[in-house]
């Protein structure tokens, strides 16, 4: 069984920077595309960033660019959100979701996890 | 980027009716495009991809069709357990994008 298991949320001040964990298990990890998407309360769903099976290419939303940094390790079966001068928008849900294969291309969030709220609030 | 809408944005139907959400997207995307369920305070739940295809372990009454700009979502029989917020979402190009959301409530 698929399990991921996000950790690392919490509040944090403007311009403040927080580390998200997506720990995943019940598949082979480094054969797939890992990705963070986010909800702000009572909004709709947005993609956030997308990170191949190897780790040699990221994407990431226009939003966050510049201030986020997806990575992960595979031997740790770990993927990250390294969110720095973090904004009251940045305020959401982050959910880990397992893509449907190695790439971002064409797929889609197979699996997900249960989400860990950020709140960026002084 | 790729803009999805979908319609309408709310519903309202009773159990057995038959359901049917639209998803628009703002250029041809062929058929990459995905359906999820979301319950309130829950995980998005993947039901339907490549616009047709079910995902394993989803009823059957739910079925996708659709490509190039329009997609369909149907609830063929809607089940007291469906009434949720349900999502498109486009993977033809980055970024990937969703829609607006269409919440089914009961009647």
């Amino acid at each position: 069984e698929v399990q991921l298991l996000e950790s690392g949320g919490g509040l944090e001040q403007p311009g403040g920077s927080l580390r998200l964990s997506c720990a995943a298990s019940g598949f082979t990890f480094s054969s797939y595309a890992m990705s963070w998407v986010r909800q702000a309360p009572g909004k709709g769903l947005e993609w956030v960033s997308t990170i191949i099976d190897s780790g040699g290419s990221t994407y990431y939303a226009d939003s966050v660019k510049g201030r986020f940094t997806i990575s992960r390790d595979n031997s740790k079966n770990t993927q990250y959100l390294q969110m720095n001068n973090l904004r009251a928008e940045d305020t959401a849900v982050y959910y880990c979701a397992k893509y449907s294969w190695a790439s971002w291309y064409h797929g889609y969030f197979q699996h997900w996890g249960q989400g860990t709220l950020v709140t960026v609030s002084s | 980027d790729i803009q999805m809408t979908q319609s309408p944005s709310s519903l309202s139907a009773s159990v057995g009716d038959r359901v049917t959400i639209t998803c628009r997207a703002s250029q041809s995307i062929s058929s990459y495009l995905n359906w999820y369920q979301q319950k309130p305070g829950k995980a998005p739940k993947l039901l339907i991809y490549a616009a047709s295809s079910l995902q394993s372990g989803v009823p059957s009454r739910f079925s996708g069709s659709g490509s190039g700009t329009d997609f369909t979502l149907t609830i063929s029989s809607l089940q007291p357990e469906d009434f949720a917020t349900y999502y498109c979402q486009q993977s033809y190009n980055t970024p990937i994008t969703f829609g607006q959301g269409t919440r089914l409530e009961i009647k």
